[in-house]
């Protein structure tokens, strides 16, 4: 199996900063690498496919990018509604992994 | 717009069986990839198995020995039932729709996920 791993596990900024999420896989995935928002109590959301892919609804600040097997995924300017729990998933090949998750606070 | 919803037991003694159901409703489960995804409390995402909507099934090989996933489509639902629990199944289980995009699959849309504890 693929593993992913994500970096940092928990992450502290404070509202308009620049944040970015690091995703590596433990082998080459091209970019099928999707990203997850997880808010507390909620169903994860999908964010991103193909590493650089906006699905529709998710805000420009929202960007990805990567290829191979490191990947990231940044938010130009925090927002108080950014808070959440965010995965990485890998879907070269079967079976599809997520990372461990990066816990985004507000500083 | 496509929507998911889980039910069953929220609670599940030792030794029995978990059985969780899922409700699609503003789509067909036709042509498309069912999967059950579990979080337990302060964890990450853990995949439990898929089935495809003709009723073929895999299965996270962790569990591959005591879960089963069908799909009933009159019903427009599909189901998980996973045997002998212990309290390391102590999890939010969410049911999700994957979408085919390129070779592999990502998860569109997902239910509200369903909080189910065993203990005695």
């Amino acid at each position: 199996d693929i593993q992913m791993t994500q970096s940092p596990s928990t992450l502290s900024a404070s509202i308009g900063d620049r944040v970015t999420i690091t995703c590596r896989a433990n082998q080459s995935i091209s970019t099928w690498l999707a990203w997850y928002q997880q808010k507390p109590g909620k169903a994860p959301n999908l964010l991103i496919s193909k590493a650089s892919s906006l699905e529709s609804g998710v805000p420009s600040r929202f960007s990805g990018s990567g290829s191979g097997t490191d990947f990231t995924l940044t938010i130009s300017s925090l927002q108080p509604d950014d808070v959440a729990t965010y995965y990485c998933q890998q879907y070269y090949i079967y079976s599809w992994g997520f990372g461990q998750g990066t816990k985004l606070e507000i500083k | 717009q496509v929507q998911l919803h889980e039910s069953g037991p929220g609670l599940v003694k030792p030794s029995e069986t978990l059985s969780l159901t899922c409700t699609v409703s503003g789509g067909s489960i036709s042509g498309y990839y069912w999967s059950w995804i579990r979080q337990p409390p302060g964890k990450g995402l853990e995949w439990v198995g898929y089935v495809y909507y003709v009723g073929s099934a895999n299965y996270n090989a962790s569990l591959r020995s005591r879960a089963t996933i069908a799909v009933d489509m009159s019903k427009n639902q599909f189901s998980l039932t996973l045997t002998s629990v212990t309290a390391a199944d102590t999890a939010v289980y969410y049911c999700a729709r994957e979408r085919s995009h390129g070779s592999g699959r990502i998860y569109d849309y997902w239910g509200q996920g369903t909080l189910v504890s065993v203990a005695s």
